[in-house]
């Protein structure tokens, strides 16, 4: 039973750049959120997906969107990229709201 | 906006000495859950506590809720060198989204 899969793992682009990551959730989960962790902080939640439409959004700027799929993996997308948005960018999933287990991230570095 | 915050922010330790980081948030919390991050790694879900003054224990690590559902604590005893990490707390009240402590990096010294 594979758990929550993210790619890529690392990923280094410049800023002005557009990025796409991507979510698979673990086998039998319908619900896929997004955190973004800087280095030293604690995860900071972008939004969640569920039957393919966002659910909840915190607080990240509209550069930051996303979208699920009916075989519910995930993606995030991130324009006009800046040095600021450099972090790992966790995906979590869950049957249900409680969203507790998270996959690898991906480490995104921009220059 | 509401905050959850940890203390102490670093801990070094010796090996075999007990260690506790400190969870406390500035709203009144439905739910806490702690989490495990390896250097390097993701977050690893530990426990999940619901109840006014909750304690669970897992071999080593012993979790508590405040009474008055403000605050968590996390101890663990006798630290040994794979307890290296950071370690945080979340609110999970209420809504869709986690809010993160602001986490406490331990070191354990051989």
């Amino acid at each position: 039973d594979a758990g929550v899969t993210q790619s890529p793992t690392h990923l280094i682009k410049t800023r002005g750049q557009q990025v796409t990551l991507r979510c698979s959730p673990k086998s039998g989960h319908d619900t896929v959120s997004w955190y973004q962790q800087a280095l030293g902080q604690g995860p900071q939640f972008i939004f969640q997906y569920y039957e393919e439409e966002e659910r909840q959004r915190g607080n990240f700027p509209d550069r930051f969107s996303g979208h699920q799929f009916p075989n519910y993996s995930s993606e995030l997308n991130v324009n006009a990229l800046l040095l600021g948005d450099s972090a790992l960018y966790l995906c979590a999933s869950s049957l249900g709201r409680d969203s507790r287990y998270f996959g690898p991230g991906t480490r995104l570095t921009v220059l | 906006g509401q905050q959850v915050m940890q203390i102490p922010q670093y801990q070094h330790v010796q090996e075999g000495e007990d260690f506790t980081t400190y969870c406390n948030s500035s709203t009144t919390l439905s739910n806490i859950q702690w989490y495990k991050q390896r250097p390097g790694g993701h977050p690893v879900f530990l426990i999940q506590l619901v109840k006014s003054g909750e304690v669970k224990k897992q071999k080593r690590l012993t979790f508590q809720f405040g009474e008055a559902k403000k605050n968590s604590s996390l101890h663990i005893t006798a630290t040994q060198t794979t307890d290296v990490g950071t370690y945080f707390c979340a609110d999970t009240s209420g809504t869709y989204k986690y809010i993160f402590g602001t986490g406490t990096r331990l070191k354990v010294l051989a």
